[in-house]
């Protein structure tokens, strides 16, 4: 268990309203990242953050932004969400920091109407 | 770019039957190769891993070779199980040119196995 929760489980949110979606971890790793999962895109890179106050875009960061201003919690915000972004949101630690594994929170479903 | 192309599924099995999901690989440098199970409901987690070439991962009965002559991670197992059902991503993290914490998935096949 590597002691990742996400919040909410899941949410049901209309066009143009923010959202904001959290990750909370246990062991104050340092690297986390947040990715959506889509049918026919696997999973996909949204931000990652390789501590506190330091964040990077992923391969799909339009529309999307994060904060970390904690080690143990990785928030990822919808400033105006649109139908494109009803997608299963995962969130991911690395304890190496080297990409030799991930563990992954058991994701968060939206649903944008 | 960094890519990876595997099977399209969905792939339904018999229980016992012998399993292979093709995987391959793009990527600048001498990447990390994995394959990460979703159960239904889950998020994913590693199965197997190797990290350099001809390094055989195996874990549950599912082994996986690094050959880099024909950049390629083919996921088998030879017996099967209903509980094998799942999603399987393919992925590899590069580490050359300073992006070595990040990761690159295949899009997933879906495995059925019946009883």
């Amino acid at each position: 268990d590597a002691g990742i929760t996400q919040s909410p489980r899941h949410k049901v949110t209309e066009t143009g309203t923010p959202v904001t979606l959290r990750c909370h971890q246990t062991e104050n790793h340092r690297y986390m990242y947040w990715y959506r999962q889509d049918p026919g895109h696997g999973l996909r890179l949204i931000h990652y953050s390789y501590g506190v106050k330091d964040t990077d875009k992923g391969e799909v960061s339009d529309g999307y932004s994060v904060s970390r201003s904690k080690t143990e919690d990785f928030l990822l915000t919808l400033e105006s969400a649109t139908s494109s972004q009803t997608s299963v949101y995962f969130c991911a630690i690395d304890p190496h920091g080297s990409s030799y594994e991930q563990y992954f929170g058991p994701g968060t479903r939206l649903t944008v109407t | 770019g960094d890519s990876v192309t595997q099977m399209e599924g969905p792939v339904t099995l018999s229980e016992e039957a012998f399993l292979t999901i093709n995987c391959t690989y793009t990527a600048t440098g001498y990447p990390s190769l994995f394959w990460y199970v979703q159960y239904p409901g889950e998020g994913l987690q590693l199965l197997l891993k190797a990290t350099k070439a001809d390094d055989k991962g195996s874990n549950k009965g599912f082994e996986a070779t690094y050959r880099k002559e024909t950049t390629s991670f083919h996921l088998e197992k030879g017996s099967v199980q209903v509980s094998d059902s799942a999603v399987y991503f393919c992925a590899l993290s590069d580490h050359s040119g300073g992006s070595n914490y990040k990761l690159t998935f295949g899009k997933g096949t879906l495995l059925t196995v019946n009883p």
